[in-house]
């Protein structure tokens, strides 16, 4: 089955202690991306991915770090998380540029930081 | 920058009856256009997109949208909803160049559906 696949899909951690949220996905895409969503701010890309070894920031990259290795893998890394990190975090892939193409989601990760 | 407003934060809707989403876009050229659907615990899943051609588009589980560029809109229909779609909507444009930009969502819009 095609399928973006998070894991913790819950978490719960402390300021400062660093996290990695894996995404991983079965259908050979180039294109990966992370997003946050946020009651009332609807969804924010963090970054983004076009290919191996290729990263680039979204629009709220503060805090955050990802890797692309693997094609089939897009870890979002969180270094020394804190509260206003608190959120729903979505990792979504596509075939092509995401502007041509569908973006398949993840189910998210949802993670809360005391 | 592109941007996308869904004037509607709810919506309540009755079983059986008509529905349509409402959704405006900003973008200095041709908007690539979708309509994502994410049902509670879930993640996202794409409804309907609009690229190019006939500006009526028909999507999945009875979907339709219609893209105005004089109004800016890309309005999503449904002539009967279902329990079921009681979900948040989101609309969403890219980059018509097919860059490498991310899709900027609207903020959502919560529909409700009385039995």
């Amino acid at each position: 089955e095609a399928q973006v696949t998070q894991n913790p899909r819950y978490l719960i951690t402390v300021t400062g202690k660093k996290l990695t949220v894996t995404c991983s996905q079965n259908m050979n895409h180039e294109y990966m991306s992370w997003y946050r969503q946020d009651p009332g701010l609807g969804l924010r890309q963090i970054y983004y991915s076009m290919n191996v070894e290729v990263t680039d920031k979204g629009d709220v990259p503060e805090g955050y770090k990802v890797s692309r290795k693997e094609k089939r893998n897009f870890p979002l890394i969180l270094e020394s998380p804190s509260p206003n990190q608190t959120s729903l975090y979505f990792c979504a892939s596509s075939p092509s540029g995401v502007g041509t193409g569908e973006l398949f989601f993840g189910e998210g990760s949802r993670l809360t930081v005391l | 920058a592109q941007s996308v407003t869904q004037p509607d934060i709810h919506i309540t809707v009755s079983e059986g009856a008509s529905l349509e989403l409402r959704c405006n876009y900003s973008y200095g050229a041709t908007p690539y256009l979708f309509w994502y659907v994410q049902s509670p615990g879930q993640g996202l899943q794409l409804l309907l997109k609009y690229f190019s051609g006939d500006t009526l588009v028909q999507g999945i589980k009875g979907f339709e949208a219609e893209f105005k560029r004089s109004q800016s809109s890309f309005n999503l229909r449904k002539p009967s909803v279902h329990w079921s779609d009681a979900a948040e909507y989101f609309c969403a444009v890219g980059a018509a160049r097919g860059g490498a930009d991310g899709l900027t969502f609207g903020k959502g819009t919560h529909l409700i559906i009385q039995p």
